[in-house]
């Protein structure tokens, strides 16, 4: 089945560390995308990609950091310099403008 | 930056009646789309207009885009309790992109 996947489904992060988000398509799209959704709140832009080894940032890039070395995968690293990293990311792929597919999301709390 | 409004925040019906959500954009968009995320879940893709004026419906559903493809509304007729979830509208200003809008939660009461 096409899709797109992220994982962990999960995951505790501790003060002060780096974790990184996985986030896989084979639909064959060519841009993916990352969103955080803090609770009862909207989706905020963090880092999108048309193309392979090329991204650029969103309204909230701070603390973040992606790469795009296959046109599959597009993870997310939250750097300890994001200060308050709890939060349900999602990511999502789309061919140019059109429908945007997402993932299951990751649930992402500090501990 | 572009900034994408949506009005009423929250919205609780009793089940049968109608809803209608609203969707303000700061800029001109090259279209509009509509998402829906069900409690815990992520968003799913509903529709999506592109020209001016333009209305769709599904089912239920109805769907405007305004003549200055700045707004948008979102009309659910009778609502049922497999209507909860939040409404996003989203919009790419450019090729790519999308800027989603603050959403409105819809609780139906039975």
């Amino acid at each position: 089945d096409g899709g797109i996947t992220q994982s962990p489904k999960y995951l505790f992060r501790k003060e002060g560390q780096n974790v990184t988000l996985s986030c896989e398509q084979n639909l064959n799209h060519d841009a993916m995308y990352w969103y955080r959704q803090d609770p009862g709140q909207g989706l905020r832009l963090i880092y999108y990609s048309q193309i392979v080894n090329d991204f650029q940032k969103g309204d909230i890039a701070e603390g973040y950091s992606v790469s795009r070395e296959k046109k599959e995968s597009f993870p997310l690293t939250v750097t300890s310099a994001q200060k308050n990293p709890t939060a349900f990311y999602l990511c999502a792929s789309s061919i140019a403008a059109d429908e945007a597919f997402f993932g299951q999301g990751t649930r992402l709390t500090v501990v | 930056g572009q900034q994408v409004m949506q009005i009423p925040q929250y919205q609780h019906v009793q089940e049968g009646e109608d809803f209608t959500t609203y969707c303000n954009s700061s800029t001109t968009l090259s279209n509009i789309q509509w998402y829906k995320q069900r409690p815990g879940g992520h968003p799913v893709f509903l529709i999506q207009l592109v020209k001016s004026g333009e209305v769709k419906k599904q089912k239920r559903l109805t769907f405007q885009f305004g003549e200055a493809k700045k707004n948008s509304s979102l009309h659910i007729t009778a609502t049922q309790t497999t209507d909860v979830g939040t409404y996003f509208c989203a919009g790419p200003p450019g090729t790519y992109k999308y800027i989603f809008g603050t959403g409105t939660r819809l609780k139906v009461l039975a």
